[in-house]
């Protein structure tokens, strides 16, 4: 175990509709980063953020946006959701520094979220 | 374009056979290459990161290859068992405020 958790674990939603995903790192890491998986297909990175600032931003349009606590917990929010909006959603907690840099990466068990 | 291709979708193997899984990318000179497992349903695991610099990283049965010159990084699991069977997948990041890319991985399994 990662000691990453996210829930809920699985989402319906309809097209249109807002969603919030919600995220726990693990105690002490300060940087968490989102990342959608469709399936077949590898994580993408959506954004990360730093000690509660956004601090990168990968291909995702702004309906998606995010929040980080103090408590080491994170949020990812999409707006007017779409039916290609569907896929699993991962966040990932690391120690401190920017996304990937030789800095290990601890995954929770994702959110599956299906967009009807 | 950057890409990222993993040779190939799935992998059929033996057990006791040594599984080896192919990382090839373009358009990028990355700083980093980690190689991460994932189960159905659950986040990927880290496993091994091995530097530009390096050629060769370890871990238990686990062996990893960087060639830059080849573009490309090689991972393989000797000795492999059935609860090996997962999706691997590769992820590179190019410098130090980038985040991870990630291929699509490959599904290995390892039949007994």
């Amino acid at each position: 175990e990662t000691g990453v958790t996210q829930s809920p674990t699985h989402l319906i939603k309809t097209r249109g509709q807002q969603v919030t995903l919600r995220c726990s790192s693990q105690s002490g890491h300060n940087t968490v980063s989102w990342y959608q998986q469709a399936l077949g297909q590898g994580p993408q990175f959506i954004f990360q953020y730093y000690r509660e600032e956004e601090n990168g931003r990968g291909n995702f349009p702004p309906r998606f946006s995010g929040l980080q606590f103090p408590n080491y917990s994170s949020e990812l929010n999409v707006n007017a959701l779409e039916l290609d909006d569907s896929a699993l959603y991962l966040c990932a907690s690391s120690l401190d520094g920017l996304a990937g840099v030789a800095d290990t990466q601890y995954f929770g068990p994702g959110t599956r979220l299906t967009v009807l | 374009s950057q890409k990222i291709e993993q040779n190939s979708e799935a992998l059929n193997i033996q057990e006791g056979k040594t599984a080896t899984l192919t990382c090839n990318y373009t358009n990028y000179s990355p700083a980093y290459l980690q190689w991460y497992r994932q189960d159905p349903g659950r986040g990927p695991v880290f496993l091994l990161l091995i530097r530009e610099n390096e050629k060769e990283k370890r871990k238990e049965r686990l062996k990893v290859t960087f060639d830059t010159t080849l573009k490309q990084s090689l991972f393989h699991i000797t000795a492999s068992q059935p609860a090996d069977s997962a999706t691997y997948l590769c992820a590179l990041v190019r410098s130090g405020n980038t985040p991870l890319v990630f291929g699509k991985g490959t599904r290995l399994s390892v039949i007994a």
